[in-house]
């Protein structure tokens, strides 16, 4: 299995652009998880899909942001309009749905760099 | 509200020594607790996952504990190597099982 696939590995764009980042997740895995890492706060989750639903998207930090799941195997991050405080990297993960306590498989990450 | 700390200051030790981190959590008690590691421009790779009736989990170099009187987990690698070097994850569930990554811990083993 070639893992979590994640494009672009690095956006750099201007504030006020659209961003879409995207995610594919292993094959079979029910759970995918979006999530923002910085040096100054770490890894955060921003939402979590369990079957292509939206479970949990309280770490969405504010409507520019938003994510769908249209099938199993493909998951976007949008974010509209980008500002300059969302650089950062994103990463998806997804999970095989036994439990909550199973592993989580991370992609590469997109490089987020809003100018 | 849940709370985890982990050293923010990295690690140097020498090639050969025991390697021990720890993460610490507040405000509640988590029935398991992950360890990850994460190499540089790369994601998050699972370690260990060790349940709170665990006192001690082993893998190969690796040793982790989970004391839920301290509210705290250590991460011990044995006789490491400079591959070692990177940050180290805890990621305890928050109350409704979202994973909580602490901000990792740099452990860097010098030859």
């Amino acid at each position: 299995d070639a893992g979590v696939i994640q494009s672009p590995r690095h956006e750099v764009t201007e504030m006020g652009q659209e961003v879409t980042l995207r995610c594919k997740p292993i094959s079979g895995h029910d759970y995918l998880f979006w999530y923002r890492q910085t040096m100054m706060r770490g890894l955060e989750l921003l939402i979590y899909f369990n079957n292509n639903v939206p479970i949990d998207d309280s770490g969405m930090p504010e409507d520019r942001f938003s994510a769908k799941m249209p099938n199993a195997s493909f998951s976007t991050l949008k974010i509209q309009p980008s500002e300059p405080r969302d650089s950062a990297v994103y990463f998806c993960a997804s999970r095989p749905g036994q439990g909550m306590a199973d592993t989580q498989y991370f992609g590469p990450g997109t490089r987020l760099t809003v100018l | 509200s849940q709370k985890i700390e982990q050293n923010s200051e990295a690690l140097n030790i020498q090639e050969g020594k025991t390697a021990t981190l720890t993460c610490n959590y507040t405000n509640y008690s988590p029935a398991y607790l992950q360890w990850y590691r994460q190499d540089p421009g790369r994601g998050p790779v699972f370690l260990l996952l060790i349940r709170e009736n665990e006192k001690e989990k082993r893998k190969e170099r690796l040793k982790v504990t989970f004391d839920t009187t301290l509210k705290q987990s250590l991460f011990h690698i044995t006789a490491s190597q400079p591959a070692d070097s990177a940050t180290y994850l805890c990621a305890p569930p928050s109350h409704t099982d979202k994973l909580i990554f602490g901000t990792g811990t740099r452990l860097q083993v010098f030859p």
